[in-house]
């Protein structure tokens, strides 16, 4: 059974840090990985999609890593605004049903 | 640019009563699903549907019926509430070959099971 772990659970960082969010997956036979975005009481917003034969994304100041041999995933958000903060949360698919498998999510502020 | 419309929004019931949450798509995706959020234990799958007519069951379908009559609408019906139902749940739907395509999420129903 696949197990998604995102670590920190949080993280607060003053604005303009460049930041890295891990999402790291016990089962490597994944069809892709995503990122998503969670506002407060809103659904979830689709970031970057990395399929299984790609090794990275980037969309604007988002780039997203996959290391299927090693079970990992990096988000990097590079000069952080306020407007990042959100939750993010990672996750893969995996057997015959395309599941997805999510990790609880990095809860990120970022402080003005 | 309706996307996935999700219906109520907020919901609260008594333990027994049943309910039907409402998910409807303007996209014509073939793939669509329900999904529970609880804190620390981030989303699980309860049903999911990969075209009309077709269902089939999640990691947490227990309590929870599906139909797909349609390709735009998938209702999630709760048979008798119960106070472990209490969730934010959440549909979604996703097109590309496999389904393995980028995946578009409802607002959310917050459910609240006394």
């Amino acid at each position: 059974k696949q197990e998604v772990t995102q670590i920190p659970a949080a993280l607060s960082v003053p604005e303009g840090e460049n930041l890295v969010l891990n999402c790291s997956f016990t089962d490597s036979a994944i069809y892709n990985l995503q990122w998503f975005r969670q506002d407060p009481g809103k659904g979830l917003t689709s970031l970057l999609l990395i399929q299984s034969s790609q090794r990275e994304q980037t969309s604007g100041r988002l780039n997203a890593s996959l290391d299927k041999s090693s079970g990992r995933s990096t988000l990097y958000i590079a000069a952080s605004q306020p407007g990042d903060s959100a939750t993010y949360l990672c996750a893969a698919v995996t057997g015959s049903a395309r599941q997805l498998t999510f990790g609880s999510g990095t809860q990120l502020t970022v402080l003005p | 640019n309706a996307g996935v419309t999700q219906t109520p929004k907020f919901q609260v019931l008594k333990t027994g009563q049943s309910m039907t949450l409402q998910c409807a798509q303007d996209m014509n995706h073939e793939y669509m699903s329900w999904y529970r959020q609880d804190p620390g234990m981030g989303l699980r799958l309860i049903h999911y549907s990969v075209g009309a007519g077709i269902t089939d069951q999640g990691e947490v379908p227990n309590g929870y019926n599906v139909s797909r009559s349609t390709t735009e609408d998938f209702p999630l019906r709760l048979l008798s509430a119960a106070p472990s139902q209490t969730s934010v749940y959440f549909c979604a739907s996703t097109t590309g070959a496999g389904r393995t395509g980028e995946l578009f999420f409802g607002e959310g129903s917050r459910l609240t099971v006394l």
